[in-house]
């Protein structure tokens, strides 16, 4: 089975920096991905890994430690814009994705 | 490239009635799609794969014969609601898997209300 944990809800002001931890527990994983959803939207794809450490991609970076089933989102300078639900899904030996309840991330002016 | 398009963007239908929903991948084929069903405030959950040529698997707790799956060519799946109820009122989003196993290509999702 999947288990996917990550906190519900999240806060922080414009221009600050928030982390968004995920942990996961998947049979015959294959990665982490991270999406963005804005409410009424479809998933947009964020980030993929695979390997462990650190992928950089502009003020998005994603970690991931498949020894510990963990993973986090790191946004910063954060943006009104920003403002979304961030799902954290993990993918399976057959390559689907399973995903977690999503992280609703609020940003303060 | 990797475009996923849904339709239609929403429906209203009559409890009773069966609604069609189409999802296509525009620039690029797919053997395999999967349809997700998304309640409000809550995550994507994952309904069934459809695969070109062949009959759709369904997850755990899904009624194959009331959603119905048909992969009828590599750029096109559509989904069936058939007998819908208000209980079926969902938000129902398609991907498309790309040319690597793991990559997965969301449509804009579709908004269906049963009244």
């Amino acid at each position: 089975g999947q288990n996917i944990d990550q906190p519900t809800e999240m806060t922080a002001t414009e221009g600050a920096i928030v982390q968004i931890n995920c942990t996961y527990q998947t049979s015959g994983f294959n990665g982490l991905f991270w999406y963005q959803q804005h409410a009424g939207e479809a998933p947009t794809f964020l980030s993929y890994n695979v390997l462990d450490g650190l992928e950089e991609k502009g003020r998005f970076s994603s970690f991931l430690s498949r020894s510990k089933g963990y993973s986090y989102l790191l946004l910063k300078e954060l943006q009104m814009k920003d403002s979304a639900s961030y799902l954290c899904a993990a993918s399976g030996g057959d390559y689907k994705l399973s995903f977690g309840a999503g992280t609703t991330v609020t940003v303060r002016a | 490239g990797a475009v996923v398009s849904q339709h239609p963007s929403w429906v209203i239908c009559k409890s009773g009635t069966s609604v069609k929903i189409e999802c296509r991948s525009l620039d690029f084929q797919a053997t395999t799609m999967f349809w997700y069903r998304q309640f409000p405030k809550q995550s994507l959950m994952l309904m069934a794969t459809s695969n070109e040529g062949s009959k759709a698997t369904y997850e755990q707790g899904v009624e194959k014969d009331k959603f119905l799956i048909n992969h009828a060519s590599l750029t096109l799946s559509t989904l069936t609601v058939t007998s819908a109820h208000p209980e079926d009122s969902s938000f129902y989003i398609c991907s498309a898997r790309g040319a690597r196993e793991y990559e997965q290509y969301f449509g804009p999702g579709t908004r269906l209300t049963v009244t």
